[in-house]
């Protein structure tokens, strides 16, 4: 069973610039794997922000970007606004029987 | 507007059963992949099954393979999830979700419905 990793959390400053990744257990992601990026707050559903690698939904805001880096996916919020503090997960297309599979979700702090 | 409403959920005793539905509109709803996810409060999400257009293509993840199953009825949009044999650490908040088209999984998410499996 493929195991998703991402960061527990991190920290960054308002108007900063963070990198999130998401690793798979086993072998290295590529644009097969339709990679997906999620934000979610305290209370509500997870909302969808990136899929397939790096396409936006129309409710993504332009700050928010997708990309392969370094065998993983990534996550790049450029100019850090204290409202995307929150927990973000991606989401892998691991194939066989196990369809998707989400990572841990990474904590970010805007601090 | 795409809206997905769950419904059905509750307290269950180990080894019970539970149907959690989901009412979907703003959409048509036989065209599009449907997924349920799961995530214990606090902690991360999981996604759990998922269902082609027709109803005729179905994955789960190893943990609830022989003891869930998921449905679908396009006549009347509504997405269904029997969970049996369920267990302690089924307990959750089950969100229904839809797709947004090909490879993009999880698009539209409902409010959750929790499921509890205490004795």
């Amino acid at each position: 069973q493929t195991v998703v990793t991402q960061e527990p959390s991190l920290t960054v400053s308002p108007g900063g610039t963070v990198t999130l990744t998401c690793a798979s257990s086993t072998e290295a992601v590529t644009s097969d794997f339709y990679p997906s990026w999620f934000q979610q707050k305290p209370g509500q559903a997870p909302r969808a922000l990136i899929y397939s690698t790096s396409n936006k939904h129309s409710w993504t805001p332009a700050r928010f970007s997708g990309s392969l880096l370094g065998g993983k996916a990534a996550l790049t919020l450029s100019g850090v606004q204290p409202e995307d503090e929150a927990e973000y997960y991606c989401l892998l297309h691991c194939g066989g029987a196990q369809a998707w599979v989400f990572g841990g979700g990474t904590k970010l702090t805007v601090l | 507007e795409v809206q997905l409403v769950e419904s059905g959920g509750g307290l269950v005793q180990p080894g019970g059963s539970l149907r959690v539905s989901c009412a979907a509109s703003g959409f048509i709803f036989s065209s599009y992949w449907m997924t349920w996810v799961r995530q214990v409060p606090g902690k991360g999400l999981e996604w759990v099954a998922n269902i082609n257009e027709d109803g005729n293509v179905k994955g789960y993840v190893d943990s609830v393979k022989g003891r869930f199953t998921i449905s679908r009825d396009n006549a009347n949009n509504s997405l269904y999830l029997r969970m049996d044999s369920l267990r302690a650490e089924d307990t959750a908040i089950y969100y229904c979700t839809r797709a947004g088209g090909p490879w993009a999984e999880s698009v539209y998410w409902g409010q959750g419905t929790l499921v509890t499996v205490s004795s």
